[in-house]
């Protein structure tokens, strides 16, 4: 079991462009949240999908979305990048009950320039 | 508003030593709380988990504490070593129709020889 895979693991991207950031979650999970965490902070909600639809958003902006695949694996789209975009990039995966522990990536981490 | 605080924002021990990481939360209503380990750079790796009728699991050196009527958590580490250095995320779930996930701000911990 691979675990919860990422990709890319780096990225530089414009400030304007658009970014697309991948997650496989971990084998038998259905639940998968994407997460910014910024230089020195802790890990921000951005959103959460479970079968197939946003479950849940944080407070991000709409320039923030994502898509879950039939397979459970997830997408994070970023439109019109701000230099305060640049960060990691986390994405976690977990399955019921709620005790269940959620399994983090290792993240992608943005630069914007 | 559901919020998570730590206490220290940063700590640098000796090798060796004992601290103890403080963790307090608003959160309601309480579902669960964990204490994550993240190295620099890559996703948070889960410690510890307690439910509201827990007040103490440890794993290792880490043992983590939870008073549930005062909203805190503490996680103690016993004889430091270099590889602990990262920073410490307490992470408090509220238990609603589905997982709501409020993430600290981390503790960053330096552990020097």
């Amino acid at each position: 079991d691979a675990g919860v895979t990422q990709s890319p693991t780096h990225l530089i991207k414009t400030r304007g462009q658009q970014v697309t950031l991948r997650c496989s979650p971990k084998s038998g999970h259905d639940t998968v949240s994407w997460y910014q965490q910024a230089l020195g902070q802790g890990p921000q909600f951005i959103f959460q999908y479970y079968e197939e639809e946003e479950r849940q958003r944080g407070n991000f902006p709409d320039r923030f979305s994502g898509h879950q695949f039939p397979n459970y694996s997830s997408e994070l789209n970023v439109n019109a990048l701000l230099l305060g975009d640049s960060a990691l990039y986390l994405c976690a995966s977990s399955r019921p009950p709620e005790s269940a522990e959620a399994f983090f990536g290792q993240g992608t981490r943005l630069t914007v320039v | 508003k559901n919020q998570v605080e730590q206490s220290p924002q940063s700590l640098i021990i000796l090798e060796g030593k004992n601290c103890t990481l403080q963790c307090n939360y608003t959160v309601s209503p309480f579902s669960n709380l964990r204490w994550y380990k993240q190295d620099t750079g890559r996703g948070p790796v889960s410690l510890t988990i307690m439910t509201f009728s827990e007040n103490t699991k440890s794993n290792g050196r880490y043992t983590a504490t939870l008073d549930a009527d005062t909203k805190q958590s503490s996680l103690h580490i016993t004889a430091s070593q270099l590889s602990d250095s990262a920073s410490y995320i307490c992470v408090v779930t509220t238990k609603t129709s589905y997982d709501k996930v409020i993430f600290g701000p981390g503790t960053s911990l330096s552990v020097i020889p």
